[in-house]
């Protein structure tokens, strides 16, 4: 099946630090989906991108869908603890989750 | 909150034996869908739903069976229980250009 390519696959955070993660696929999306999953909890919507070249926030968060369509990026600035988790990134190519392709995940973890 | 419930959230079961899960969502939303998680495989479908009575086969469907006999409630069965379907299970729910998950049940295959 189609691949999506999501780096890194895992990283340490300081808290302050901003983060960056992104998803790179050789097919193109209508829309890019990023994700958040906490331990022993479903995967949480944080943003939505319908639009080549948009830029979308949600609080501390930034993401943008790639003027090529084959690409999007997750920024988090100054992190927290809560930040900690697994995020995926999801693209699209229809209008429903049937063609749902997602990425195998970002593992954020907190720097002791 | 999504307005998702799955049932039940956690199942040990032995190999042979049939399981049912069941999703229930109170947003009216044409398309459900089961997907499963497993490390290094991330999340894959298995059927989706795109209304009353009609389903059809996500990537990973053999060995599972799918009825949606009401706008709110899709089950997926496990019509006989391997080791290789333990996994944690998802439903989701979505409009046009979202999807939503429900909090996951764990099966667990003996």
């Amino acid at each position: 099946g189609q691949q999506l390519n999501q780096s890194p696959q895992s990283m340490f955070i300081q808290e302050g630090e901003d983060v960056s993660m992104n998803c790179t696929s050789s097919s193109i999306f209508n829309t890019w989906l990023w994700y958040k999953q906490d331990p022993g909890e479903g995967p949480v919507l944080l943003i939505a991108l319908y639009k080549a070249g948009e830029l979308t926030s949600n609080g501390r968060l930034t993401a943008q869908f790639g003027i090529t369509r084959k690409d999007s990026f997750l920024n988090i600035s100054a992190s927290i603890p809560s930040d900690v988790g697994i995020y995926f990134c999801a693209g699209q190519l229809g209008e429903y989750g049937n063609k749902l392709v997602f990425g195998a995940g970002t593992i954020l973890r907190v720097k002791s | 909150d999504a307005g998702i419930t799955q049932s039940p959230r956690h199942k040990v079961t032995e190999t042979g034996t049939p399981v049912t899960l069941r999703c229930h969502q109170t947003e009216n939303h044409r398309y459900m869908y089961w997907y499963r998680q497993d490390p290094g495989h991330g999340l894959r479908l298995i059927h989706y739903s795109y209304g009353v009575k009609d389903t059809d086969k996500g990537e990973v469907s053999d060995g599972y069976s799918v009825s949606r006999s009401k706008t709110e409630d899709f089950l997926l069965t496990l019509e006989s229980a391997t080791s290789s379907q333990t996994s944690v299970y998802f439903c989701a729910i979505s409009e046009p250009g979202e999807l939503f998950f429900g909090e996951g049940s764990r099966l667990t295959v003996l």
